[in-house]
């Protein structure tokens, strides 16, 4: 299994209060990325990076950022966290070489009351 | 564009029953095609993946799926499904000509397996 980690992996947080999401990586890989998942959703993509301090925009990415200042380590923070923001976060990791295969965290499940 | 189809979001079979869940694709080129399971409160693990060659690809779990060019579908298919395999499956492509090395993933479809 790719080593990925992901913490906290539950969370119980108030509307405005901000919180930070870590995904940590073991395998040196160059992508990163943060996916929501709710139900009649599927997957979508927050943010990603390719590269230390390297990052962009997903599909899903207002009221999002993120930070990497180092290659293991991929942080999502929520400014002010919104009763829409509950879902289940996922941190991926590619090496770009195997035409785009990702590996997935175990998720965290954010609950904003 | 690339997009990803799968027309079933759930599907019920008896234990024992073969299983196949359907994707659909549309790529500009030679496509590159994953299928990952989600198990309840887990993340999602590669299933089994087709870059070229052979059309029916063997994954993990005793699942296989075939490449049809012609239909433009990457099926799943399993012949007898077990009650651990009740879960989440999503079927997914490389986004193109954008850096990042995104996949597009379907909508995912969900497995229920009956005793």
């Amino acid at each position: 299994d790719a080593g990925i980690t992901q913490s906290p992996r539950h969370k119980v947080t108030e509307t405005g209060t901000p919180v930070t999401l870590r995904c940590h990586q073991t395998e040196n890989h160059r992508y990163m990325y943060w996916y929501r998942q709710d139900p009649g959703h599927g997957l979508r993509l927050i943010h990603y990076s390719y590269g230390v301090k390297d990052t962009d925009k997903g599909e899903v990415s207002d009221g999002y950022s993120v930070s990497r200042s180092k290659t293991e380590d991929f942080l999502l923070t929520l400014e002010s966290a919104t009763s829409s923001q509950t879902s289940v976060y996922f941190c991926a990791i590619s090496d770009g070489l195997e035409y785009n295969e990702q590996f997935f965290g175990p998720g965290t499940r954010l609950t904003v009351l | 564009a690339q997009s990803v189809t799968q027309p079933d979001i759930h599907i019920t079979v008896s234990e024992g029953a073969s299983l196949e869940l359907r994707c659909n694709y549309s790529y500009g080129a030679t496509p590159y095609l994953f299928w990952y399971v989600q198990s309840p409160g887990q993340g999602l693990q590669l299933l089994l993946k087709y870059f070229s060659g052979d059309t029916l690809v063997q994954g993990i779990k005793g699942f296989e799926a075939e490449f049809k060019r012609s239909q433009s579908s990457f099926n799943l298919r399993k012949p007898s499904v077990h009650w651990s395999d009740a879960a989440e499956y999503f079927c997914a492509v490389p986004e193109l000509d954008t850096q990042g090395g995104k996949l597009i993933f379907g909508q995912g479809t969900e497995l229920s397996v009956k005793p």
